[in-house]
């Protein structure tokens, strides 16, 4: 089975400051990897996914993340964090489960508050 | 742009009492799941669903808990007799395919609380 760790259940960042989320992986088979957002009282929100191929990935709001594969890590992050930033993040890795179906298993979680 | 959507959006119910949460998954997707989110825990698999039957469920998915696609839009989840620790956030998902590397498209959720 595969798994994510998700360092820091909250992390606190001045607006303008550098977002840097953590998660690490593992995982038996090459791994597919998302970043997902949820805001108060919201659903997930999909941030950005790794498959194959080019290993920094951009996603939505200015957020990317880079899949190291020595480092079994995914971190998130953005250049310059916004108020509107303020959410819970996950990290997930997509599992195949028997028939051949998707399985997501998530991260922890960790919140996000921006300090204006 | 096409949503999954669920009702109700909180929901208290009595233990012992049954509670059927409701989804409807984004119209031309085959492959339908429920996940749930304890309050300040992860975000666990529940089950997946693709042409009317169950294709894998988790060990939280026991006898109480049932899902059904009874039309073509809706697909729900039953607990037939709830337990105070069913409190949870529930959200329903879909994806077009079964593949890992396609995105499940998730609800905004259903928050249950047991009294």
């Amino acid at each position: 089975a595969q798994s994510v760790t998700q360092l820091g259940s909250h992390v606190s960042v001045s607006e303008g400051a550098l977002v840097l989320l953590r998660c690490n992986y593992s995982s038996s088979v090459p791994p597919y990897l998302f970043w997902y957002v949820q805001y108060p009282n919201q659903g997930l929100q999909l941030l950005l996914k790794y498959t194959t191929g080019a290993t920094l990935v951009k996603g939505i709001n200015g957020f990317e993340a880079e899949f190291k594969k020595s480092e079994t890590s995914f971190h998130l992050t953005k250049p310059s964090a916004h108020m509107s930033d303020a959410a819970e993040y996950f990290c997930a890795v997509s599992d195949k489960i028997a028939g051949g179906y998707q399985k997501v298993t998530f991260g922890t979680g960790t919140k996000l508050q921006v300090i204006p | 742009e096409p949503e999954v959507t669920q009702t109700p959006s909180h929901q208290v119910t009595q233990m012992g009492q049954e509670v059927i949460l409701r989804c409807v998954p984004i119209s031309n997707h085959l492959y339908f799941y429920w996940y749930r989110q304890i309050l300040g825990q992860k975000v666990e698999f529940l089950v997946s669903f693709y042409n009317n039957e169950i294709s894998e469920k988790s060990e939280i998915f026991d006898d109480q808990f049932s899902v059904e696609r009874p039309d073509g839009s809706n697909f729900t989840l039953k607990i037939r007799s709830t337990k105070l620790e069913d409190s949870a956030m529930y959200f329903c998902a879909s994806s077009e395919e079964g593949q890992r590397n396609t995105e499940a498209f998730f609800g905004q959720g259903t928050r249950l609380t047991v009294v």
